[in-house]
């Protein structure tokens, strides 16, 4: 049974460009969540898609979007990117009612 | 990250025990989490105990909270060398989890 898969693994990007983040939930799960992780620091929450539509929103520009798919995959859409950009994402899944959320293994954005 | 903290670092000897502490601010969490984190991969979810629990025990992994000073900790048994990695408290908030800045967990041989 597959965990939650990431693409791609890595990415380099130049300021002002624009990136898709990919995401397929676990077998099952439901509900899609974007955290970025800072180097050296605890990943932070962007955002969290249910049903297609956002859920919840964390502390991150409007530059930040995202789109459910009815197969509840997910993208992670950043425009006009910033060096400050560069981080681990993650793509969290979980299943409605369920507390135990999985991780994907992330995609390493660099912007230079 | 800042309502949840944990130290920065944690160094102990193969075949020691290992206690990961966390303190956290906001106590409406009804459960708390252990995530590991191996170099260059995601998380892992290592456990989790509900809010309403005081202690609970999978294999290796000891959790123990206290409600009263907020405070959380990850105890690991005999630990090994797989064991190095990154451990991130977390609690968990309405559809988000919020994480500490981690600890780093070095086994030395």
């Amino acid at each position: 049974d597959a965990g939650v898969t990431q693409s791609p693994t890595h990415l380099i990007k130049t300021r002002g460009q624009q990136v898709t983040l990919r995401c397929s939930p676990k077998s099952g799960h439901d509900t899609v969540s974007w955290y970025q992780q800072a180097l050296g620091q605890g990943p932070q929450f962007i955002f969290q898609y249910y049903e297609e539509e956002e859920r919840q929103r964390g502390n991150f520009p409007d530059r930040f979007s995202g789109h459910q798919f009815p197969n509840y995959s997910s993208e992670l859409n950043v425009n006009a990117l910033l060096l400050g950009d560069s981080a681990l994402y993650l793509c969290a899944s979980t299943e409605t009612g369920n507390y135990g959320y999985t991780f994907g293994s992330g995609t390493r954005l660099t912007v230079v | 990250g800042e309502d949840v903290e944990q130290s920065l670092f944690l160094s102990v000897r193969e075949g020691d025990s290992s206690v990961i502490n966390c303190t956290y601010t906001d106590s409406s969490s009804t459960y708390l989490y252990w995530y590991k984190q191996e170099p260059g991969a995601g998380l892992q979810l290592l456990t989790y105990i509900f809010s309403n629990m005081d202690m609970k025990q999978d294999q290796r992994l000891t959790v123990l909270l206290n409600k009263k000073d907020k405070h959380l900790s990850l105890r690991i048994a005999d630990t090994q060398t797989g064991d190095s990695a990154i451990y991130f408290c977390a609690r968990g908030a309405t559809n988000k989890l919020i994480f500490g800045t981690g600890t780093l967990l070095a086994v030395q041989p």
